[in-house]
């Protein structure tokens, strides 16, 4: 059974860092696109950013782009997306998804990052 | 702001058929597949459509996808009051190089 656990949310300061994990277990991270997308509090979705199967392959949101850093450890089948910089606007739920977009798409539950003072 | 334009709001009483219609451009959505999440009240979206017009094995097929130039739509046929949600869009963007969510419809059943 396919499962993806996000971890690593909490509260921090504009302009502090935090790194967001998510494990999965039931298939193997190196056979599939990850992704992450955020949702703010009664708002939209919004995609963040994609690793492809053989990590070979990184694209990010422009709104994260040069402070956001999506990567993987095979070894642990874990995704990662270390978050530097960061802004009131970043407050969000982070669900990270197996095979987004596509007929295996899976999503964790989410973690929840808040950027306030 | 979004780049994928979604009416805000939808509703029809059961059994009726609803639409929701996703307007994009000559950058995304006409040229690439548009996919369709259905999001219930507190929990992760759920893929209702990939590649246009395909479900995902389990999607009822009172959900149903199509694409026409630069706008994409999503129609259920039969509406309960299950499918009372929040309904995303969703595309590639090859000029942004992302991925674009739609505004997002909020469906009613009367």
């Amino acid at each position: 059974e396919v499962q993806l656990v996000e971890s690593g949310g909490g509260l921090v300061q504009p302009g502090g860092s935090l790194r967001l994990s998510c494990a999965g277990s039931g298939f193997s991270l190196s056979n599939y696109w990850m992704h992450w997308v955020r949702q703010g509090p009664g708002k939209g979705l919004v995609w963040v950013a994609r690793v492809n199967e053989h990590g070979s392959r990184i694209d990010y949101a422009d709104s994260v782009q040069g402070r956001f850093t999506i990567s993987r450890d095979i070894a642990k089948n874990t995704l990662y997306l270390q978050m530097h910089s960061l802004r009131a606007e970043d407050t969000a739920i982070y669900y990270c998804i197996k095979d987004a977009f596509g007929p295996t798409d899976y999503w964790g539950q989410g973690t929840l990052v808040t950027v306030s003072s | 702001q979004s780049v994928l334009t979604q009416p805000p709001s939808a509703s029809g009483t059961p059994g009726q058929r609803v639409t929701i219609s996703c307007s994009g451009s000559s950058s995304n959505i006409e040229n690439d597949n548009a996919y369709w999440y259905q999001q219930l009240p507190g929990t992760a979206p759920k893929l209702l459509i990939y590649n246009n017009d395909q479900r995902p094995s389990g999607i009822p097929d009172r959900f149903s996808g199509s694409k026409s130039g630069t706008s994409a739509s999503l129609a259920i046929s039969g509406l309960r009051s299950e499918d009372e949600a929040d309904y995303y869009c969703v595309g590639w963007d090859g000029s942004l190089s992302a991925y674009v969510f739609g505004t997002g419809t909020k469906v009613t059943v009367l």
